[in-house]
C-alpha cells in the first residue's frame, strides 16, 4: 500500500467552521511530520510540523496531533477563512531503499472554505 | 534572506531531447533535494545531496535522470531523451539539517515534453 494515505482529497466548509485532515503512514521508524499549504501555481509551505515526541503542537488556528502506536497524524484549522482554501500535504520521513529517511508525502487534500 | 531559486520557470522542449533545470538553494543550507509533482500529485522524492555529494538518489526514475552539486551549492538536474511522460513540475528544495528538518521548497520548473 501507499507509504503516506491522506484523507479526504477534497474538503468543503463554511467560513468560520473547522477542517480536519487526516493521515497515516507505514513506517513506524518515522519521527518527522510536516504539514504544506499549496495555493493554485506556487510552491508547497510549511505551516506546522511535528516530530513523534510530541503528541500535539498548536499554532493559532492550527493544531497537529500525532498517534505514534495507530501510526496516524491530523491537521485541525479552526476558524477557518476563505484564504486557508488550498491545497494541503501531510508529509512522514520514510526510509528509502538507500537507507536513509525522506519525505513522502500524501495525495493532498483540496480545501475549499466557502464564504 | 533570498529563497530557493529555480530556473527557468517553464521549459517547453521535444520529445527525445535533453533538458537541464537549476537550483540555487538557500545560503548555508547544506541539504538539497529534488521532487517531481505531476499534476493532481504530492512530490515525489528523486534525490537527496549533502553537500557536493548524492547521498540517496534511489527516486530517480531510471538512467535518464542525472543530477550534480559539484560546489554543494547550486545544483543541475539533467534529463536524457525526454519522453512525454516527464512532463510535471520539478522541485526543488533546501533544508539546514536534512531530512528531518523543515524543507524549504523552489517555486518549480514546470517542463512540458511535447
Amino acid at each position: 500500500g501507499e507509504n503516506v494515505e491522506q484523507h479526504p482529497s477534497t474538503l468543503s466548509v463554511q467560513e468560520g467552521d473547522s477542517a480536519v485532515i487526516k493521515c497515516t503512514y507505514s513506517d513506524s521508524a518515522s519521527n518527522y511530520f510536516p504539514w504544506y499549504k499549496q495555493e493554485l501555481g506556487k510552491r508547497p509551505q510549511l505551516i506546522i510540523d511535528i516530530r513523534s515526541n510530541v503528541g500535539e503542537k498548536k499554532d493559532q488556528r492550527i493544531a497537529v496531533t500525532l498517534n505514534k502506536t495507530a501510526k496516524h497524524f491530523s491537521l485541525h484549522i479552526t476558524e477557518t477563512q476563505p484564504e486557508d482554501s488550498a491545497v494541503y500535504f501531510c508529509a512522514a520521513s520514510i526510509r528509502t531503499g538507500a537507507g536513509s529517511y525522506q519525505l513522502t508525502f500524501g495525495k493532498g487534500t483540496k480545501l475549499s472554505v466557502i464564504p | 534572506g533570498a529563497g530557493v531559486s529555480q530556473t527557468p520557470s517553464n521549459k517547453v522542449t521535444e520529445k527525445g531531447k535533453y533538458v537541464e533545470l537549476r537550483c540555487d538553494p538557500i545560503s548555508g543550507h547544506t541539504a538539497l533535494y529534488w521532487y517531481r509533482q505531476s499534476l493532481g500529485q504530492g512530490p515525489e522524492f528523486l534525490i537527496y545531496f549533502q553537500g557536493t555529494g548524492a547521498a540517496d538518489d534511489s527516486g530517480l526514475p531510471n538512467d535518464r535522470f542525472f543530477a550534480v552539486r559539484p560546489e554543494g551549492s547550486v545544483s543541475t538536474l539533467k534529463i536524457q531523451r525526454t519522453e512525454r511522460g516527464d512532463s510535471a513540475v520539478y522541485l526543488c528544495a533546501s533544508s539546514f539539517a536534512g531530512a528531518n528538518s523543515p524543507l524549504h521548497f523552489g517555486n518549480g520548473t514546470r517542463l512540458t515534453v511535447t
